[in-house]
């Protein structure tokens, strides 16, 4: 049974640019958190979507968004990317309980 | 809005002993859940314990126990028989109980943990 997947592994890219990180939830589950961990940092939750809609937002500014398909896959989308962006980027799905279970995250590094 | 506190940024604890990581939070709710997750090097979050607020029980799973102090607000790990595998970042989080399933998780900043052989 696979796991949560995420691609990219790493990349890179340069401020004013826009990427789009790729999440596969866990089989079975269809519901989605992204979370931004900040080097040295706990994660920071960005939203979650279910049944292809944003469900719940944490507090980012709108380049960061989002889009779930009809097979509960998701990305992240963030446009105009600052410094500050650079992080590890998780993604977590659950179905219908409490338990979240993480992909090995997408570092993303912003120069 | 809920915060969680973890004041130990790196605790070390000596192979097979016991050691005990804190976690305070801040919430208005009465229902909510607690955990504890662990990330080691390769950076996967796991899932470590968890605990309903509702019940007055602590958790435990094999080595490892909470102890949950509702009026408190505190909500502390136990690690028991500590093995050179459990070395890794730790962190304490927060979720309201909202009935509809998982919520997005409020963390703390994290206690990396050392097991000296």
């Amino acid at each position: 049974d696979a796991g949560v997947t995420q691609s990219p592994t790493h990349l890179i890219k340069t401020r004013g640019q826009q990427v789009t990180l790729r999440c596969s939830p866990k089989s079975g589950h269809d519901t989605v958190s992204w979370y931004q961990q900040a080097l040295g940092q706990g994660p920071q939750f960005i939203f979650q979507y279910y049944e292809e809609e944003e469900r719940q937002r944490g507090n980012f500014p709108d380049r960061f968004s989002g889009h779930q398909f009809p097979n509960y896959s998701s990305e992240l989308n963030v446009n105009a990317l600052l410094l500050g962006d650079s992080a590890l980027y998780l993604c977590a799905s659950s179905f219908s309980g409490v338990e979240q279970f993480f992909g090995p995250g997408t570092r993303l590094t912003v120069l | 809005a809920q915060t969680v506190t973890q004041s130990q940024p790196e605790m070390s604890v000596q192979e097979a002993e016991t050691v005990t990581l804190s976690c305070t939070y801040d919430t208005s709710e009465s229902d909510y859940y607690l955990f504890w997750y662990k990330q080691p090097p390769s950076r996967q979050m796991i899932l470590v314990i968890r605990q309903e607020a509702y019940k007055q029980q602590n958790a435990t799973e094999n080595r490892f126990s909470v102890n949950f102090q509702k009026a408190a607000k505190s909500f502390s790990l136990k690690i028991s028989d500590s093995q050179l595998g459990d070395a890794a970042m730790y962190f304490c989080a927060y979720s309201p109980y909202s009935g509809g399933g998982a919520d997005g998780l409020t963390f703390g900043k994290g206690t990396h943990l050392i097991i000296q052989p």
